[in-house]
């Protein structure tokens, strides 16, 4: 089955910097392309980023641009999310999801980061 | 605001029939693949349609997907308790080279 799990997820201070990580499982991961997506309290889904199988393709949304980096191994199995100069309005349930550019089939349950003082 | 807009909430009797819409431009579904997604607060979001129309292995036929021009319909019909839930619709906007999901509509059965 296949399966991906998120972790990561803290309280950290407005500025702060933290790492998502995915792993996941029961699919060929180096053939597939991921996410991430967000949840604000509240509110609905946001897009966050997309890499590539080979991670030579990644898209951002606005809102995280210049802040976030997205990268994967391979070889690990492993997605993850590099979150720089963290705000408030970052504050969302993380979600790791399998997927190209016009469906995402397979998502993790997410990790909560909280951006407060 | 989202590029894509969905109606807030719908709510029909059980056994009804409810359509979700998905308006957005042709920078994203006008020449784009449209999925919907269900998601039950506390659990992950699932995909219901892939490539418009498609369901994947599992989705009962009560779900449908159908788009024209620069709009996508997710229609529900037999309407089930359990289908109360958050409905989005998503593409990708070849413009902004962006993924882009709907604001979500609240299925509610009366």
């Amino acid at each position: 089955e296949e399966h991906l799990v998120e972790s990561g997820g803290v309280v950290v201070q407005p500025g702060g910097s933290l790492r998502l990580s995915c792993a996941a499982s029961g699919f060929n991961f180096d053939d597939s392309s991921l996410h991430w997506v967000r949840q604000p309290p509240g509110k609905g889904l946001e897009w966050v980023s997309l890499i590539s199988w080979n991670g030579d393709f990644i898209y951002y949304a606005a809102s995280v641009k210049g802040r976030f980096t997205i990268s994967r191994d391979n070889s690990r199995n492993s997605l993850y999310l590099q979150m720089d100069n963290l705000r408030t309005e970052d504050t969302a349930l993380y979600y790791c999801v399998k997927g190209g550019f016009y469906y995402m089939d397979v998502w993790g349950k997410g990790t909560t980061v909280t951006v407060s003082s | 605001q989202s590029l894509l807009t969905q109606p807030p909430s719908v709510s029909a009797a059980p056994g009804q029939k409810v359509t979700i819409s998905c308006s957005g431009s042709s920078s994203n579904i006008g020449n784009n693949i449209v999925s919907w997604y269900q998601h039950v607060p506390g659990t992950a979001p699932k995909l219901l349609i892939y490539d418009d129309d498609q369901r994947p292995s599992g989705i009962p036929d009560r779900f449908s997907g159908s788009k024209s021009g620069t709009s996508a319909t997710l229609a529900i019909t037999g309407l089930q308790t359990g289908d109360e839930a958050d409905y989005y619709c998503g593409t990708w906007d070849s413009t902004l080279s962006v993924a882009v999901f709907g604001g979500g509509t609240k299925v509610a059965v009366l």
